[in-house]
């Protein structure tokens, strides 16, 4: 199972949007409504952000959201805070032999 | 409050065994299942595998099948992860991870608590 594809960085000043997207197959991300999204800041444990494609765990704010068309899904990070530049991995379910796969990861950068 | 708390660094050398742990509290251990995810240097996350403690069914991806063992000691509520002989590409940060409740039979396929990460670093 190859790994999800995610362009390598992105960046936004403070208050901008930035969308990261996360492209697959139709084994994986476009055959199952189960992408999720996770915020790593170096040196701490990785964070759920987003769920099945666009829900938000409690207390994830309203400026992450998450989209999917066909095969791509997308993390849109609104009115961005210093405090987001992180990086960002989206996940699918990739069928009962292989259950996970991840993306190759994105570095968010705020300006 | 869920916490899963791993085991501390480890430093070892090519060719031996290790044995890292990954303790649950604040939740049902027996009822989800838990998971480990690797970090190379440099590198993103990779799953490697997921076993349920309430009856030892283990899955493991099929980049790490054959490679590391995972079990769980479900009355002290602790996952393992296991190497019989060390390689210096094992050199990484690996995190346990707790996907939703009944994963498989809900379509809980999301990690949403982790471990702190416990850093491997393999000389040779």
């Amino acid at each position: 199972q190859s790994a999800l594809t995610q362009p390598p960085s992105a960046s936004g000043s403070p208050g901008q949007s930035v969308t990261i997207s996360c492209t697959g197959a139709s084994s994986d991300v476009g055959g199952y409504n189960y992408v999720s999204w996770y915020q790593h800041h170096p040196g701490k444990a990785p964070k759920l952000m987003i769920y099945d494609v666009s829900k938000r765990p409690s207390g994830v704010p309203d400026r992450f959201s998450g989209s999917r068309s066909g095969n791509t899904a997308s993390l849109t990070v609104s009115g961005l805070l210093a405090e987001d530049e992180a990086d960002y991995y989206c996940s699918s379910y990739a069928g009962s032999n292989s259950l996970f796969v991840f993306g190759t990861g994105t570095k968010v950068t705020v300006l | 409050e869920v916490q899963l708390v791993q085991s501390g660094a480890e430093v070892k050398q090519s060719g031996e065994s290790l044995k890292i742990s990954c303790k649950g509290s604040g939740y049902s251990f027996t009822s989800y299942w838990i998971g480990w995810v690797r970090q190379m240097p440099g590198r993103g996350l990779e799953w490697m595998g997921v076993i349920y403690p309430g009856d030892s069914d283990t899955r493991y991806s099929p980049s790490f099948q054959g490679q590391v063992t995972i079990s769980a000691d479900k009355s002290i509520s602790t996952a393992y992860l296991q190497w019989s002989s060390l390689r210096a590409s094992d050199t990484a940060m690996y995190y346990c991870a707790r996907p939703g409740i009944h994963m498989i039979t809900s379509g809980r396929y999301y990690f949403d608590s982790w471990g702190q990460g416990t850093p491997v670093i393999v000389s040779s």
